[in-house]
């Protein structure tokens, strides 16, 4: 059965703090995105990677950095949380998306507060 | 960035009616995706749409991917209440395997 897996449901971080959110696939997908969901927004994608240590920016990378060192596990990082950081977080996974029949699956979700 | 503009934004219906969303672009999409997401979770695929012009049933579901490669429609018959949600399109942009999400659709089915 396909998995993307996120390290946690929900977080609570300070202003200031250093932030990692984990994802972890087992799909041997080449691509991975990370997208943030905000109401009335609908997902907007942060970063994306498609093959390991390659990655690019999507629409809305400032305040975030991103870390592909193998295959099954892309890291979102915040590098000092801000309020305005506070959101879901979704991580999702690819085959090549010119392959017919593929498509991208997603983890549960990852609550962010930042206080 | 790019953008899907997807609409309606939200959409109140009584069960059995049946249900039209759309994503429109000002740029070509190669693939074009919709999901659905239940509360608390992510996002599960409904329909891929691969070639422009190809209509696909899924169930209650059908959907289309535009012949301009710039907008994708879905519709949903004789809902349910378990149809409640949020809707997004999803469109894989040109060249690349950058997957970009429309704003959504709430969907709310009275009984």
């Amino acid at each position: 059965d396909v998995k993307v897996t996120q390290s946690s449901r929900y977080l609570v971080k300070r202003t200031g703090e250093k932030v990692f959110l984990e994802c972890v696939q087992d799909m041997d997908h080449e691509n991975m995105f990370w997208y943030r969901q905000d109401p009335g927004l609908g997902l907007r994608l942060i970063y994306f990677s498609y093959d390991v240590k390659m990655k690019e920016k999507g629409d809305i990378p400032e305040g975030y950095s991103v870390s592909r060192e193998k295959k099954e596990r892309f890291s979102l990082i915040l590098e000092s949380a801000s309020t305005n950081q506070t959101s879901m977080y979704l991580c999702a996974s690819s085959l090549s998306l010119f392959d017919m029949n593929t498509e991208a699956f997603f983890g549960q979700g990852t609550r962010l507060t930042v206080v | 960035g790019q953008q899907l503009n997807q609409s309606p934004q939200s959409m109140f219906i009584q069960e059995g009616e049946d249900v039209s969303m759309n994503c429109t672009s000002s740029s070509i999409f190669n693939t074009w995706l919709w999901y659905k997401q239940d509360p608390g979770e992510g996002p599960v695929l409904l329909i891929a749409l691969y070639k422009a012009g190809e209509l696909t049933s899924n169930g209650r579901l059908t959907a289309q991917f535009g012949i301009t490669r710039k907008d994708s429609f879905l519709n949903i018959s004789a809902s349910i209440p378990s149809d409640v949600g949020i809707y997004f399109c999803a469109g894989q942009l040109g060249n690349t395997d950058k997957l970009i999400f429309g704003t959504g659709t709430r969907l709310q089915v009275f009984p």
